[in-house]
């Protein structure tokens, strides 16, 4: 079935550091990708998404691009800061059930910046 | 706009209890899916709600059930509880009727089985 691997955390980085946090998936289709960020007692936020292959999603200064040919949609930003501290998730949808609430989702990437 | 409830925050029971988790979502939306949580096996699908039918089931026993009313609120339950059944329980809202859509999550219902 579909699955996401993202690389294990945690990852801890001083601030204006630059930032890679690796996602790659595996899916029969066409799927399209997520990533959420999961801040300290609150639920998920979707932070950026892309539908179709080569989208690059972006949004607060965090990207990431749709690679088809390596199966990859790797998160960056070029420098972070403390308040970007969080746990972030890589995910994908399952198109063939056809529905919208169902994600699949990795196992999250801890990332901690210190000041 | 208010954003995706969940009640109770937190919750104790011990082995062989049953369980009640509710999930109000944000006006207007009618889908309403659910997620576990646990350190072990990450963010795991549970089932999706859309206009108070069951249109998707995750890989759960059939001890985890759930319904949705007609205002679009929804309840999970989980009988005879196991401790493998302590996790963060997320629901997650949305319109249900685009594909790719944003789902806004609730802050989760905190289960502790003893």
């Amino acid at each position: 079935g579909d699955s996401v691997t993202q690389m294990e955390g945690p990852v801890t980085l001083s601030e204006e550091a630059f930032l890679t946090i690796n996602c790659t998936y595996t899916a029969t289709g066409y799927p399209s990708l997520f990533w959420y960020v999961q801040y300290p007692g609150e639920g998920l936020q979707l932070l950026l998404k892309a539908t179709k292959a080569d989208d690059k999603g972006s949004n607060k200064g965090f990207e990431a691009t749709y690679r088809k040919e390596t199966t990859s949609f790797h998160l960056e930003k070029g420098s972070v800061q403390v308040s970007d501290s969080a746990v972030y998730f890589c995910a994908l949808s399952d198109e063939g059930s056809g529905n919208t609430g169902k994600l699949i989702f990795g196992q999250g990437t801890t990332l901690q910046v210190k000041p | 706009k208010a954003g995706v409830t969940q009640t109770p925050r937190y919750l104790i029971k011990t082995r062989g209890q049953q369980v009640t988790l509710s999930c109000s979502p944000i006006s207007g939306h009618r889908s309403v899916s659910w997620y576990q949580q646990t350190p072990g096996q990450g963010l795991q699908f549970l089932f999706e709600y859309f206009s108070e039918t069951q249109r998707n089931k995750g890989n759960f026993p059939g001890r985890f059930s759930g319904r949705q009313f007609s205002n679009s609120r929804s309840e999970m339950n989980v009988s005879t509880l196991e401790l493998g059944d302590s996790a963060l329980y997320l629901c997650a809202s949305s319109t249900g009727v685009k594909t790719n859509e944003k789902l806004f999550f609730g802050s989760g219902t905190q289960l502790s089985v003893l």
